[in-house]
């Protein structure tokens, strides 16, 4: 069992629906959990992070993570074709020094 | 401010060959992260730098990998005997000072094939 599992995708949303992506985790260590961005050839970017149970949210984004399910999840309001990309969960722990990442949800949005 | 920089950005090289990969972290940021990352998969972790020092090598898949940051800035990840699973997108990220909580922030990647 990976350390970070997400659904593969292709996830396909029309413009301007709610897109729902999913990660759960295995290690009950993980303190921190990150959502990156990464378009096709680049590097991942920062999306958004969250350290505690609920919801977090930043503009169209929010994040939300429940250690009891070891479940962290991330909508996007009102999507945009420029959301188009795969989403990378990460978690990390105080004891490791390293990010462990899910293989990546493809999410594509179309007009 | 510039951002982690990395090169090459691709890397041919034949089966055998020695690649040495480079990455310069934001100004400041005293750890330092190597990653790689196979196709439709995520990052990888290889290795991480505190400072000068490699605090935790335990990412790195076998002795033909090396990596150092003799400064604590500038780092090279160096590959012997280049086998061609060792293609892959190898990415190198920083961060301030380091620690499960804090953001890493990523360069654009060197891309190596290995023919």
């Amino acid at each position: 069992q990976k350390e970070v599992e997400q659904n593969s995708g292709p996830l396909s949303v029309p413009e301007g629906a709610i897109a729902s992506l999913n990660c759960t985790y295995s290690d009950r260590g993980s303190q921190s959990f990150f959502w990156y961005r990464q378009y096709s050839g680049k590097s991942p970017e920062l999306i958004m992070f969250i350290y505690s149970n609920g919801d977090k949210e930043d503009g169209r984004f929010t994040a939300q993570l429940n250690k009891a399910s070891q479940y962290v999840s991330l909508l996007i309001r009102d999507s945009q074709p420029s959301d188009s990309a795969t989403y990378l969960c990460a978690t990390a722990s105080y004891n490791n020094n390293d990010m462990r990442f899910g293989a990546g949800t493809r999410l594509t949005v179309k007009p | 401010g510039a951002g982690v920089s990395q090169t090459p950005s691709n890397k041919v090289t034949e089966k055998g060959k020695y690649v040495e990969l480079r990455c310069d972290p934001i100004s400041g940021h005293t750890a330092l992260y190597w990653y790689r990352q196979s196709l439709g998969q995520g990052p990888e972790f290889l290795i991480y730098f505190q400072g000068t020092g490699a605090a935790d090598d335990s990412g790195l898949p076998n002795d033909r990998f090396f990596a150092v940051r003799p400064e604590g800035s500038v780092s090279t990840l160096k590959i012997q005997r280049t086998e061609r699973g060792d293609s892959a997108v190898y990415l190198c990220a920083s961060s301030q000072t380091g620690g499960g909580q804090e953001t890493q922030y990523f360069g654009p990647g060197t891309r190596l094939l290995v023919l």
